[in-house]
């Protein structure tokens, strides 16, 4: 177990929808990460937060957004969902210098796998 | 997006064997490369790591070896057991700690 957790597990929606994602970061970290996995782009790095501020950006499509709140947690949100927005959501969180150190790890949660019909 | 690419893509071993997973990369000014290991339905979870200065790594059956000419870096298993069955990703660092990973490759270890 990673000490990071997300919720929910499956979410199976339809197209055009909104849905939201949680993750709760390990115990005292400060960077949240979120990727996404899909059989034909592999594992993408989306967005970073650090400490609540947004810290870096990936291939985030303009449809999804996220944020991290004041008790570190963080919520990724997609919208206007399309067939191709089905994969594995993951957040990942690391340790207190996160927002400058290269090489921390990063713990991985068990992730949200969306499915868009 | 600059990418590390994995080969082989899928690899059966034998128990007992040696699986060895190859990592090329583009650029050398990244300061650390990671491998991670994926089981079905998990998230991925760091194995081992290795920083450019350094040519080789061993935790227990786990060894990476880099090869900064060659722009490579190796990751081998040693003693390959069925429970090393995964998906390993090797990945390289960006700033702000962000990870670009590759394609990954599917380790089948077979009894």
């Amino acid at each position: 177990d990673s000490g990071v957790t997300q919720t929910p597990k499956h979410l199976i929606t339809a197209t055009g929808q909104r849905v939201t994602l949680r993750c709760s970061p390990r115990s005292g970290d400060l960077s949240v990460y979120w990727y996404q996995q899909s059989l034909d782009q592999g594992l993408q790095f989306l967005i970073q937060y650090y400490n609540g501020e947004e810290r870096a950006k990936g291939n985030i499509l303009e449809r999804f957004s996220a944020q991290q709140f004041p008790d570190l947690h963080s919520e990724l949100n997609l919208s206007s969902l399309e067939l191709g927005d089905s994969a594995l959501y993951f957040c990942a969180s690391s340790a207190l210098h996160g927002g400058t150190s290269v090489g921390e790890t990063q713990y991985f949660g068990p992730g949200t796998r969306l499915l868009v019909l | 997006q600059q990418q590390v690419k994995q080969s082989p893509q899928s690899l059966i071993v034998q128990k007992g064997g040696i699986s060895i997973i190859n990592c090329a990369y583009e650029n050398t000014a990244f300061d650390y490369f990671p491998w991670y290991q994926q089981f079905p339905g998990k998230g991925p979870a760091l194995l081992i790591a290795i920083r450019p200065d350094v040519s080789e790594k061993k935790e227990g059956r786990f060894t990476i070896s880099f090869n900064k000419s060659a722009k490579q870096f190796s990751l081998h298993i040693m003693d390959s057991q069925p429970g090393d069955s995964a998906t390993y990703f090797c990945a390289r660092v960006h700033g702000n700690n962000r990870l670009a990973f590759g394609k990954g490759n599917q380790v089948v270890v077979i009894p």
